[in-house]
């Protein structure tokens, strides 16, 4: 099974700054998410981090808030920008499975405060 | 529209005690269930997926089964440390984005 690795694995931001989560993952995948969660919520996906192309976002999620970068098969990144303090919440990245047969996986998650 | 309810939203046993949780789910062609432990301030955990109605899966004190509306993750004589939140997730489409339940957190007293 994949191994997936977040940095960081909590910050404390100002509002109005961006952060910027990585996500390496031990082995070439090719599926990859990024979802959050909110405090007391369950997990919403936000968006598909594509390799060689622009992310695919979910309804209520943009590209000028949560710009992704997956410029290969094993990192990607997700940035929150131009942070409120609605954006606290746990980010967490996933990678999908297919061999045999379907797993997903998360990475620890990074949780962010916005003060 | 919901398409994965979980139920209870809460529960609490004593240690030995088993119980099931549920979820139901209303996504047309399944293509994957799967059951995650999440515990405080951690990543979900994967436990099982389940693919067709009739199928079971076991692990340890966990069994998950299936029909064709929902699933049931058993526990067999809980000990403190099963104490978690238990998530439910199905596809939601071909390209495997997942919809997750709101979970059931399971407390098990010593």
């Amino acid at each position: 099974s994949a191994v997936i690795s977040q940095k960081p694995s909590r910050d404390i931001c100002q509002r109005g700054t961006s952060l910027t989560i990585q996500c390496q993952v031990d082995s070439q995948v090719t599926m990859m998410f990024w979802y959050r969660q909110q405090p007391g919520q369950s997990l919403t996906l936000i968006a598909t981090a594509n390799q060689g192309s622009e992310a695919t976002y979910e309804s209520g999620f943009v590209i000028d808030k949560f710009p992704i970068s997956r410029p290969n098969l094993t990192f990607s990144t997700l940035t929150v920008s131009n942070m409120s303090p609605e954006d606290s919440s746990i980010y967490l990245c996933s990678v999908v499975e297919t061999g045999g047969g379907t797993e997903a996986f998360f990475g620890q998650g990074t949780r962010l405060t916005v003060v | 529209e919901d398409q994965v309810t979980q139920s209870p939203e809460a529960l609490r046993l004593q240690e030995g005690e088993s119980s099931s949780l549920n979820c139901s789910y209303t996504v047309s062609g399944l293509r994957g269930l799967f059951w995650y432990r999440q515990d405080p301030g951690k990543g979900p955990e994967f436990l099982f997926t389940l693919y067709s109605a009739g199928e079971e899966k076991e692990k340890e004190r966990l069994k998950a089964t299936l029909t064709k509306k929902e699933s049931f993750l058993h526990i067999t004589a809980p000990k403190p440390e099963d104490s978690a939140t238990y998530l439910c997730a199905v596809f939601i489409s071909n390209d495997y984005k997942l919809s997750f339940g709101a979970g059931t957190t399971v407390t098990v007293r010593a």
